[in-house]
């Protein structure tokens, strides 16, 4: 099964845009890239996805690789809002298994 | 519009005990999924429920089972606990359309203890 690595923390200041990269080498050609993040004591949330085509929403853009090898999910100006455990999953929309790594924690420097 | 609601916050159980889980689904999903979440670690997927029948289903024992009822509400069940069965259950209900789920709303989650 394909799987996600991440880096297990990050640090940005506030205001200031962050990236937070992912790899996922073994991805198969059918796998959607989910990014969802999980504030202290909350059940994940959304925050985008996408299946090859860079990706925009209100929270966050995703850029996927060419080759889909990877993908870095931009969150444009950081407040300390988005202070969490940002989590790169792959879908199989097979079984719809969302695979969850270890994700990288955000914190976010005032 | 409510959001996706879980049952109890939390429980203490010991080992070989049963467990039932409860989840209400956000109005207007058919669809339902449970996780797993240990401290410190991402969510495992355990299965999903489509229209009250499983529809996927992760690396998880046949001791875990579970139910989706004609109101999309959920259980998960857990049979013969187990010590490493101390988790945080989540559920996620879901819009499955055209064969695909897209974004999954949390509920917070039912702290289990086995002791």
């Amino acid at each position: 099964d394909a799987k996600t690595t991440q880096p297990n923390s990050m640090e940005s200041n506030e205001e200031e845009p962050v990236h937070l990269p992912c790899n996922h080498s073994t991805i198969s050609g059918t796998d959607y890239i989910h990014w969802y993040r999980q504030l202290p004591s909350q059940g994940p949330e959304y925050v985008i996805h996408g299946l090859t085509s860079n990706v925009n929403n209100r929270m966050a853009s995703l850029a996927i690789a060419e080759d889909r090898k990877s993908s870095t999910l931009i969150l444009h100006r950081a407040t300390l809002r988005d202070a969490a455990v940002y989590y790169c999953i792959l879908r199989d929309p097979r079984n719809n298994d969302m695979r969850f790594g270890a994700g990288t924690r955000l914190t976010v420097k005032p | 519009e409510t959001g996706v609601t879980q049952s109890p916050t939390h429980l203490i159980k010991t080992r070989g005990q049963q467990v039932t889980l409860r989840c209400s689904s956000q109005s207007g999903h058919n669809t339902v999924s449970w996780y797993q979440q240990a401290l410190g670690q991402g969510p495992q997927f355990i299965f999903q429920y489509y229209r009250e029948e499983e529809n996927g289903r992760g690396n998880f024992p046949p001791r875990f089972s579970g139910l989706q009822f004609p109101n999309y509400s959920s259980e998960l069940n857990v049979n013969a606990l187990e010590l490493d069965d101390s988790a945080l259950y989540l559920c996620a209900s879901s819009l499955l359309s055209g064969g695909l789920t897209n974004e999954q709303f949390f509920g917070p989650g039912t702290r289990l203890t086995v002791l």
